[in-house]
């Protein structure tokens, strides 16, 4: 079946250095991608998304390019704020949008 | 506006205890999944509703069951309680069913079954 594999963390940064989270998937037909963002008590948000191969979704700094050949959608940003320190979601979207399928979550931690 | 609202934020059950986890949205959203979230294992989808009058399953549907009377409420019940349940649950809506629509979160309900 269709699965999201995503980096453990936690991943720890100090403010402006650069950020990457690895994703790599396993999907029939042509999936559309996504990232989620869920900050401390909160649910979670749509940070970015790409619905074919070789887009490039971004939002807030992030950045994640559809890689159909090696089956990877890797979220980064330039310059992290402690602000960006959260827990980020790769999902896909393989048999309607409805259904999503997520990775286990990566915690960002990003000190002063 | 208040978007994807559920009740109650945290809950203690005894093992064989029912209840229903309230969801409701204000966007006039068609689709409404419930999902849970467990350590190490990301979301998994629950149930889901494409409209008034119609669930289907998702990944994980024994245990727990939905019903969608009205486009904004989508409860998910529990109907006895077990400790394998103790998990956070999301609820989400979403306009339509393809990637242009974006799914919306609610704050989710934090359950331990003792």
């Amino acid at each position: 079946g269709d699965s999201v594999t995503q980096m453990e963390g936690p991943v720890t940064l100090s403010e402006e250095a650069f950020l990457t989270i690895n994703c790599t998937y396993t999907a029939t037909g042509y999936p559309s991608l996504f990232w989620y963002v869920q900050y401390p008590g909160e649910g979670l948000q749509l940070l970015l998304k790409a619905t074919k191969a070789d887009d490039k979704g971004s939002n807030k700094g992030f950045e994640a390019t559809y890689r159909k050949e090696t089956t990877s959608f890797h979220l980064e940003k330039g310059s992290v704020q402690v602000s960006d320190s959260a827990v980020y979601f790769c999902a896909l979207s393989a048999t309607g949008f409805q259904k999503l399928v997520f990775g286990t979550g990566t915690r960002l931690l990003v000190s002063p | 506006n208040a978007g994807v609202t559920q009740t109650p934020k945290f809950q203690v059950l005894k093992t064989g205890q029912s209840m229903t986890l309230q969801c409701a949205q204000d966007m006039n959203h068609e689709y409404m999944s419930w999902y849970r979230q467990d350590p190490g294992m990301g979301l998994r989808l629950i149930h889901y509703s494409v409209g008034a009058g119609i669930t289907d399953q998702g990944e994980v549907p024994n245990g727990y069951n939905v019903s969608r009377s009205t486009t904004e409420d989508f409860p998910l019940r529990l109907l006895s309680a077990a400790p394998s349940q103790t998990s956070v649950y999301f609820c989400a809506s979403t306009q339509g069913p393809g990637p242009a629509y974006e799914q919306y979160f609610g704050p989710g309900t934090r359950l331990t079954v003792t």
